[in-house]
């Protein structure tokens, strides 16, 4: 069965240093989101891609987070500097297109100290 | 407003109970709906599509009202292993998530 990757599956850093994720999202998939989530709350977009080119980045926070998809395959989220607020669960999903089911890969879960 | 808002929970209920999840959407050109569940520390996944005529897989039945802007989960004969978080997800040209309602199931 087709899976969506995410690398590393666990991070620890220090705040104020630069963090980066990965994310190979399902073969095909057009459509493919970050998101992020704190324990006990529901996921929130931080950047959604459609091919290479961002549909949606209204909530990633631009001073520090940043997002790419060069060749509309897979993906990268920095992070830089760290701050403590940024300890979350950092989930990417894919979807074959806009309007369709979207389906996750197992996370990242960031602590930052 | 957010753009998905879901009863806030938790929910305990005995086995063998029928548990009702309510969600209301705030933008009336969603245009497809689903509901996710996510166990403790895991991934959502989801569980279900739903669509206009409302829609049922074994336990679980779905409905939308779109003149209401509303959602619902309904699961009957409850069991210990439904106990997780259950997401209502809105689609606008994106998947946009509630914040989960818990549900526990107790012996």
């Amino acid at each position: 069965e087709a899976e969506v990757a995410q690398s590393p599956r666990y991070k620890i850093t220090e705040k104020s240093q630069a963090v980066a994720f990965w994310c190979d999202p399902i073969s095909g998939h057009a459509t493919l989101y970050w998101y992020r989530q704190i324990l006990g709350q529901g996921p929130e977009l931080l950047v959604q891609f459609q091919d290479e080119s961002v549909v949606d980045d209204s909530q990633l926070p631009k001073d520090r987070f940043s997002a790419e998809r060069l060749k509309g395959v897979d993906s990268t989220l920095k992070i830089q500097p760290a701050e403590l607020g940024d300890s979350a669960m950092y989930l990417c999903a894919s979807s074959l297109e806009r309007r369709t089911e979207a389906f996750f890969g197992q996370g990242t879960r960031l602590t930052v100290v | 407003r957010k753009e998905v808002e879901q009863d806030p929970g938790p929910f305990n209920v005995p086995e063998g109970a029928t548990v009702a999840f309510n969600c209301t959407y705030s933008n009336s050109a969603s245009q497809s709906f689903f509901w996710y569940r996510q166990d403790c520390r895991k991934e959502p996944k989801l569980l279900m599509s739903v669509y206009s005529s409302g829609n049922e897989d074994g336990r679980f039945t779905a409905q939308l009202n779109r003149a209401s802007q509303y959602i619902s989960l309904l699961i009957r004969d409850s069991k210990l292993s439904d106990s997780a978080t259950y997401l209502c997800v809105v689609n606008i040209d994106g998947m946009r998530f509630g914040a989960g309602t818990r549900l526990t199931v107790k012996p």
